[in-house]
């Protein structure tokens, strides 16, 4: 399957704490995409990695890619209620799949005040 | 000065009923696409569009038929309902999709319930 898979599923911790979430893909990708989605709303593009890339930072967030295990992490230091959403990594790809975005179904995180 | 708009964001009908969402971008951007999340939160792309044509259907039913009139609108027509088209359906657009830029801005969602 092109789309990517994240883990966990889901994810509670207390305001202050760092989350981190976990994605793995199984094919070749030109880069690896993390949203953002709010309950009952559309997605927001957060971060984007190349696949020539390793880490890449965005304010309070940190995004690692491994193409050698196929696998990324997007990790939200000093965590908020507000950053309380659905994240998903969308993997972007060449050649036949190109245009297409494959997305996972998502980790839930619950950020407690 | 919304950047990606979908009407309607709710749409209730009964099974057999043909129907519409509509969908609008002002980012100036050449690609459109739809994706449909289900009730597990999967997002599956349906179509794309870039500049009018269509570059991308991924095995949707022909019940579904995009409509692009503009490169800054993208439609999608549903016929004869099934229990199983009830999900949340996202339009998106990008800047090119044949490029490295393929951020995509995602619009708020329009919730389809078929009963």
């Amino acid at each position: 399957s092109q789309q990517g898979e994240e883990d966990p599923q889901a994810l509670s911790i207390q305001e202050g704490e760092n989350a981190t979430m976990n994605c793995s893909y199984k094919t070749s990708i030109n880069n690896l995409q993390w949203y953002r989605q709010n309950s009952g709303r559309g997605l927001v593009h957060l971060i984007l990695i190349r696949s020539n890339e390793r880490e890449k930072h965005s304010g309070r967030l940190r995004v690692t890619l491994d193409t050698s295990k196929k696998s990324s992490s997007l990790l939200i230091t000093a965590s908020r209620a507000a950053d309380t959403a659905s994240y998903f990594c969308a993997t972007a790809g060449g050649g036949s799949t190109l245009g297409r975005l494959y997305f996972g179904r998502g980790t839930q995180l619950t950020v407690w005040p | 000065d919304t950047a990606v708009s979908q009407t309607p964001k709710y749409l209730v009908t009964q099974m057999g009923n043909d129907k519409s969402i509509k969908c609008e971008q002002n980012l100036g951007h050449d690609t459109m696409y739809w994706y449909k999340q289900d009730s597990k939160k999967f997002l599956k792309i349906m179509f794309s569009y870039n500049n009018k044509e269509l570059i991308i259907n991924e095995t949707v039913p022909n019940r579904f038929s995009p409509k692009s009139p503009d490169k800054a609108h993208l439609n999608l027509h549903i016929n004869s309902l099934e229990l199983g088209d009830s999900a949340v359906y996202f339009c998106a657009s990008s800047q090119d999709e044949t490029g490295d830029q393929e951020t995509q801005y995602f619009g708020p969602g329009t919730r389809l319930l078929v009963l």
